[in-house]
């Protein structure tokens, strides 16, 4: 059974970049087209990008475009999205969540909450 | 991008109810639509996927139905554990794009 566990929350200054890791358990991460997830306080969910496999790319959302970057280390099966030009309204929980194969997501991290402060 | 309205955007609703949630997309995308349930803190957790097939291990007071635009989740005798919040999420196209979401709270 495929388990994703994500890095702990972060606080950052704004104009700085964080990076936020997934790591799978159960599977490979080859194996997997992992995306990612945001929700800030109070409001709805947000797709940032993923990995799309009939194209083999990540894809970003256009919203983020320039400003994400989505990678993967297969040697120890963690991913990472990273977010730079941090601003206030950056602040949010950031998912990353696995698909199946209809591509809806039934498996989710646990969140990373990032906060962007001054 | 497709954009995705659902409503009500709230409701209370008693244990022992018929709970019905609607999601529209502005422009067709078949049956490629997915509900989840979302409790404060946690992650959301998928309910259906292509529009009403129930994903394992959910109880089956969730319904889903509906194509092309308009779609509709069902629960059908609202259980305590069940008030919180839902989204619809198309995956049609790029980008993914979900509704705005329901909160279901106690009447």
């Amino acid at each position: 059974q495929v388990q994703l566990v994500q890095s702990g929350a972060e606080v950052k200054k704004p104009g700085a970049s964080v990076k936020v890791s997934c790591k799978v358990s159960g599977y490979t991460l080859t194996e997997l087209s992992m995306h990612w997830v945001r929700q800030a306080p109070g409001k709805g969910l947000e797709w940032m990008g993923g990995f799309d496999p009939e194209d083999g790319e990540t894809i970003y959302a256009q919203k983020f475009q320039g400003r994400v970057t989505m990678t993967e280390d297969t040697s120890t099966d963690t991913a990472y999205m990273e977010l730079s030009s941090l601003r206030s309204e950056d602040t949010a929980v950031y998912y990353c969540a696995i698909p199946n194969v209809f591509s809806a997501f039934d498996i989710w991290g646990q969140g990373t909450m990032v906060t962007v402060s001054s | 991008a497709i954009r995705i309205t659902q409503s009500p955007s709230s409701l209370s609703a008693s244990t022992g109810d018929r709970v019905t949630i609607t999601c529209r997309a502005s422009q067709g995308i078949s049956s490629y639509l997915a509900w989840y349930q979302q409790k404060p803190g946690k992650a959301p957790k998928l309910l259906i996927y292509a529009a009403s097939t129930l994903q394992s291990g959910v109880p089956s007071r969730f319904s889903g139905s509906g194509s092309g635009t308009d779609f509709t989740l069902t629960i059908s005798c609202l259980q305590s554990e069940d008030f919180a919040t839902y989204y619809c999420q198309q995956y049609y196209s790029y980008p993914f794009t979900f509704g705005p979401g329901t909160k279901v709270d106690i009447k």
